[in-house]
């Protein structure tokens, strides 16, 4: 059963600072690899898709990164602005009919 | 193009009671999937539906149930309210496969008292 992780549980970071968040999963056999942003008490807003066959994917500011023999993928936020400030959720399918398993999310706040 | 949209947006329901949540994919996505998110969660998969077709189904009881329509709306019913059903409910639709890229609706935040 596939188990995904978010380290930090949360984030405080200054204005215009670049950030890693992290993502691991225990099952490699990952189909493909979402992350998400989640402002509070909202829906999920779609930030990038990684298909397992790919390394990586970029998004203006946003890149991400999977890793499927370590079980890590990143998403790296360039020049953060306050408008960041949201919970990030990452989300790993593994092809069948169990749906998306998603970790407990960043709680990520940029300080102006 | 609209986006997913989900109705309502709050409810306040009794334990016991029965309670119906709608969801309107986006035109032409074949699967939707309904998610329940407990406060400082993440999302939990409930099930999910193609072509009307249930084809996958999360570690949730048969009280939760759901229904797709051909015109890309669905339902989530759940029957026997427990406290613990109250959370965030999301659906998401994706455009043919439930592999493909997620698109979440706003949720329907649950209250059950």
């Amino acid at each position: 059963k596939q188990e995904v992780t978010q380290i930090p549980a949360a984030l405080s970071v200054p204005e215009g600072e670049n950030l890693v968040l992290n993502c691991s999963f225990t099952d490699s056999a990952i189909y493909n690899l979402q992350w998400f942003r989640q402002d509070p008490g909202k829906g999920l807003t779609s930030l990038l898709l990684i298909q397992s066959s790919q390394r990586e994917q970029t998004s203006g500011r946003l890149n991400a990164s999977l890793d499927k023999s370590s079980g890590r993928s990143t998403l790296y936020i360039a020049a953060s602005q306050p408008g960041d400030s949201a919970t990030y959720l990452c989300a790993g399918h593994g092809g069948g009919a169990d749906g998306l398993t998603f970790g407990k999310g960043t709680h990520l706040i940029i300080q102006p | 193009e609209t986006g997913v949209t989900q109705s309502p947006t709050h409810l306040i329901k009794t334990r016991g009671q029965q309670v119906t949540l709608r969801c309107s994919s986006q035109s032409g996505h074949n699967t939707v999937s309904w998610y329940q998110q407990a406060l400082g969660q993440g999302p939990q998969f409930i099930f999910q539906y193609y072509r009307e077709e249930e084809n996958g189904r999360g570690n949730f009881p048969p009280r939760f149930s759901g229904l797709q329509f051909p015109n890309y709306s669905s339902e989530l019913n759940v029957n026997a309210l427990e406290l613990d059903d109250s959370a965030l409910y999301l659906c998401a639709s994706s455009l043919e496969w439930a592999t493909d890229e997620q698109y979440f609706g706003p949720g329907t935040r649950l209250t059950v008292t």
